[in-house]
């Protein structure tokens, strides 16, 4: 069985600071990792997945995110938030062998002026 | 606009009524997945339909339940609910593990209080 540790549950940080949600997975077999937000009241809109290469994936509204191995770790980061990154962000694996996705507990990115 | 739709995007229902959710994915997938998610607690994977075939049932009560017809519609068919159902019942599709991966697609979800 897979599962995620999404280890912060709100994240408060001042407008063009860099930020970094931090994400653990756990699995006995091979993954895919993911990144989603969510605005108040919206589904969930994917920012960006590591599937295999490069360990470094950049994904939408600047965001990127390192897939480290041997750390079980995928922490999002970008160098510069804005007011509008306020939302809630999801991590999520997906084992290679099974078609469920598994999602962290999510954290709230507050961004103040 | 994601591709998956799902109506109605607000509901509310009496303990003794009976309601449908519907979600639609005109994608391609082939896999359609529906997903709880309650105030201050994660997004509980509920149902996993692969091919039509439902693959994951995680322990949901029988008070809901899923249809998938076709690969492109999913319900959820609602009866006899708590209070404590009411939260954000959020549908995605995605291709399943035998085909080209593509990520899960999110729909915006249907806001659902019981009262």
């Amino acid at each position: 069985a897979q599962s995620v540790t999404q280890l912060d549950s709100q994240v408060p940080v001042f407008e063009e600071a860099p930020v970094e949600l931090r994400c653990n997975y756990s699995s006995s077999v091979s993954v895919y990792l993911f990144w989603y937000v969510q605005y108040p009241n919206q589904g969930l809109q994917l920012l960006l997945k590591y599937l295999s290469g490069s360990t470094l994936v950049k994904g939408i509204n600047g965001f990127e995110a390192e897939f480290n191995k041997s750390q079980t770790s995928f922490h999002l980061r970008k160098p510069s938030v804005h007011i509008s990154d306020t939302a809630e962000y999801f991590c999520a694996v997906r084992a290679y062998n099974t078609d469920k996705l598994i999602f962290g507990t999510g954290t709230r990115l507050q961004v103040f002026p | 606009e994601t591709g998956v739709t799902q109506t109605p995007r607000h509901l509310v229902m009496g303990m003794t009524n009976k309601k449908s959710l519907k979600c639609e994915q005109h994608l391609g997938h082939n896999a359609m997945y529906w997903y709880k998610q309650s105030a201050k607690k994660p997004l509980e994977l509920m149902f996993v339909y692969s091919l039509e075939e439902r693959v994951e049932n995680n322990s949901v009560p029988s008070r809901f339940s899923p249809e998938c017809p076709n690969s492109s519609h999913l319900f959820l068919h609602l009866h006899t609910l708590q209070p404590e159902d009411s939260a954000l019942y959020l549908c995605a599709s995605s291709q399943d593990r035998r085909q080209s991966f593509t990520e899960a697609f999110f729909g915006q979800g249907t806001r659902l209080t019981v009262v």
